[in-house]
């Protein structure tokens, strides 16, 4: 199986701050790579696919980067809407798998 | 809009099955993949498998020998059974919708059924 790590577990940050995430994968996967975001006792919500590609009616402070095996999702103002939890999930290989997930809570 | 609703029992004794079904409703399964995924209390996910309507699946190999799933289209509705479950196998259970213009993502999902397994 792919293994996806991410970094950090968790994350403090202020309304307004620019927030980084890093997903790193055990082997390549190309561009393949999809991220949600979770909040407590909801099902997760897809973002962004194949990296960068934002999914219709995400805000546009979310954005994707990166290849093979480092990837980052980076949002460029935290807005009080987004403290949550963020997966990542490769998709080059079965089966698919998930990072373990990144809190992002208020500093 | 798509929405999809997890249906089943809650409470599952050791070494049972767990049996789940998946409404369908705002679109046809006739088309892309069906997923479940579960999540443990207070860990991350954990993609099981998924079925097309053709009946073709996938499985994760950590579960494959204890899933099967199942596909009813008069229905929109797709099933999961997972046999001889043990405490390991509580989690929040999530049927999602597969596959977005060919990417293996997971675009619409289910709110999740906690199914606990225990005596």
């Amino acid at each position: 199986d792919i293994q996806m790590t991410q970094s950090p577990s968790t994350l403090s940050a202020s309304v307004g701050d620019r927030v980084t995430i890093t997903c790193r994968a055990s082997q390549s996967i190309s561009s393949w790579l999809a991220w949600y975001q979770q909040k407590p006792g909801k099902a997760p919500k897809f973002l962004i696919y194949e990296t960068s590609n934002l999914e219709t009616g995400v805000p546009s402070r979310f954005s994707g980067s990166g290849s093979e095996t480092e990837f980052t999702l980076t949002i460029s103002s935290l807005q009080p809407d987004d403290f949550a939890t963020y997966y990542c999930q490769q998709y080059r290989t079965y089966p698919w798998t998930f990072g373990q997930g990144t809190k992002v809570e208020i500093k | 809009q798509v929405q999809l609703q997890e249906s089943g029992p809650g409470l599952v004794k050791p070494s049972e099955t767990l049996s789940l079904t998946c409404t369908v409703s705002g679109g046809s399964i006739s088309s892309h993949s069906w997923n479940w995924i579960r999540q443990p209390p207070g860990q991350g996910l954990e993609w099981i498998g998924h079925i097309y309507n053709s009946g073709s699946t996938n499985y994760n190999p950590s579960l494959r020998s204890r899933v099967t799933t199942s596909v009813d289209t008069s229905k929109n509705q797709f099933s999961l059974n997972l046999s001889s479950v043990t405490a390991a196998d509580t989690a929040v259970y999530y049927c999602a919708r597969g596959e977005k213009s060919g990417h293996n993502i997971f675009d619409y999902w289910g709110q999740g059924t906690l199914v606990t397994v225990s005596s």
